[in-house]
């Protein structure tokens, strides 16, 4: 069975502090690895992943993909509290390319 | 502007009726998701569909149902046979070159009283 699995759940820091989230999968026939960020309703894109060792980068925020070990990591640098939100992964995969999504870290940045 | 519109925001049901909620997009996407959010579970997929008049079921499809009768709408019904309704619904959709990832809707809670 094709599984996501995020860890943390849940992490508080302060502003300023760097955080690594983390995204283990197993599935079949993989296609990509994607993340999301959900502050109150609906999830906003960030980052979509294909291949190993290519880091993406937006701001302050950066992902690398490690298609060997099979896991992604979602790095935030000088945290605001404005980054406070659920982190969710999700996996594209199968025959449908379906999206299997994690349970999401919470990442509460205090001031 | 492009995008998907989730309706009602809330929602209150009493046991054993049943409640449709909506999803539209003006985004010209041709696939689209519903899903169920429940704190700590993460997003759970209940049906999905690729194209018109057609739909397939997702992990969690019990006691649920859809219609894609148009492009722009995929409504989702929550029947009485769905025996823990209670929940955050998101609706997404997907263009076909499956280049970007969902564009989602500003969801539903749907409450059981």
């Amino acid at each position: 069975e094709d599984k996501v699995v995020q860890s943390p759940l849940s992490l508080v820091v302060h502003e300023g502090d760097t955080v690594t989230l983390n995204c283990s999968y197993e599935v079949t026939n993989f296609r990509s690895l994607l993340w999301y960020k959900q502050e109150k309703k609906a999830p906003t894109f960030l980052f979509m992943l294909t291949s190993s060792g290519i880091e993406k980068k937006s701001g302050r925020l950066s992902s690398i993909l490690d298609k060997k070990e099979l896991f992604s990591i979602l790095n935030i640098t000088a945290t605001q509290t404005g980054d406070s939100a659920i982190y969710l992964c999700a996996v594209e995969a199968g025959e449908n390319n379906d999206m299997r999504f994690g349970a999401g870290t919470r990442l509460t940045v205090k001031p | 502007d492009g995008g998907i519109t989730q309706s009602p925001k809330y929602l209150f049901r009493k046991e054993g009726q049943n409640v449709t909620l909506s999803c539209e997009q003006n985004l010209n996407h041709d696939a689209m998701y519903w899903y169920r959010q429940d704190p700590g579970q993460g997003l759970r997929l209940i049906y999905y569909s690729q194209i018109v008049n057609d739909f397939q079921k997702g992990d969690i499809a019990e006691g649920y149902s859809v219609s894609r009768e148009k492009k722009e709408s995929f409504p989702l019904t929550v029947t009485s046979a769905q025996k823990n309704p209670t929940a955050f619904y998101l609706c997404a959709s997907r263009s076909r070159d499956l280049i970007y990832g969902y564009t989602f809707g500003s969801g539903t809670r749907l409450t059981v009283v």
